[in-house]
């Protein structure tokens, strides 16, 4: 069955270095979205693709980047981690449809970050 | 830009009875996506259920229904016949049509089932 994955699902880092949480998804999906949750904020977007080689920036994407070389892979990188970058993240995907994102977005299981 | 108002952080219902989550939003779009999702303690996230402005009738997905009143651009949820497994967090989210735009969440209800 499709899937969509995240990994790792814990992880704990210290402050100011570089920390990358996979997604990987086995829809074939041509959209993806890094999210991030925290208490009293939902979630909110951090970035998002709608194709490879495509990138855009969120809500609070300061200090996150994302690349997209393939289909199946939206890494999400701290480019240099801090304390308010303790959260949880999550990734999802989406299908297209003549150029048009669908309605309904799959979310992986979600990445527990803590930042010391 | 859209806005997601959930106003009740935290409700609660008893086992077998019914529960209404409310969801407002702001747009001046006229079509649009709006949905509610469910997080368990799994964190995963699931689709509970989505409505299309466009239609009138209110979208129903066996025990959980929607009532969508587009005026008044209000968007609740909600589940009969309440059972231990609906305990989770639930997301009110809207996406436009226009263009090619990500989810716009809510800042979600925690649902508490009684046995």
């Amino acid at each position: 069955d499709a899937e969509i994955t995240q990994s790792p699902r814990h992880k704990i880092t210290e402050t100011g270095r570089q920390v990358t949480l996979a997604c990987h998804q086995t829809w074939n999906h041509n959209n993806m979205f890094w999210y991030r949750q925290d208490l009293g904020h939902g979630l909110r977007l951090i970035h998002y693709s709608y194709g490879v080689q495509d990138t855009n920036k969120g809500e609070v994407s300061d200090g996150y980047s994302v690349s997209r070389s393939n289909t199946e892979d939206l890494p999400l990188t701290l480019e240099s981690a801090a304390s308010s970058q303790t959260s949880v993240y999550f990734c999802a995907s989406s299908e297209s449809r003549g150029g048009a994102s669908t309605d309904t977005q799959y979310f992986g299981p979600g990445t527990r970050l803590t930042v010391l | 830009a859209q806005t997601v108002t959930q106003s009740q952080p935290e409700m609660s219902v008893q086992e077998a009875e019914t529960v209404t989550l409310s969801c407002t939003y702001d747009t001046s779009e006229s079509d649009y996506y709006l949905f509610w999702y469910k997080q368990p303690p799994s964190r995963q996230m699931i689709l509970v259920i989505r409505q299309e402005a466009y239609k009138q009738q209110n979208a129903t997905e066996n025990r959980f229904s929607v009532n969508f009143q587009k005026a008044a651009k209000s968007f609740s949820l909600k589940i009969s016949d309440s059972q231990l497994g609906d305990a989770a967090m639930y997301f009110c989210a809207y996406r436009s049509v226009v263009g090619n735009t990500p989810l716009v969440f809510g800042k979600g209800t925690r649902l508490s089932v009684i046995a």
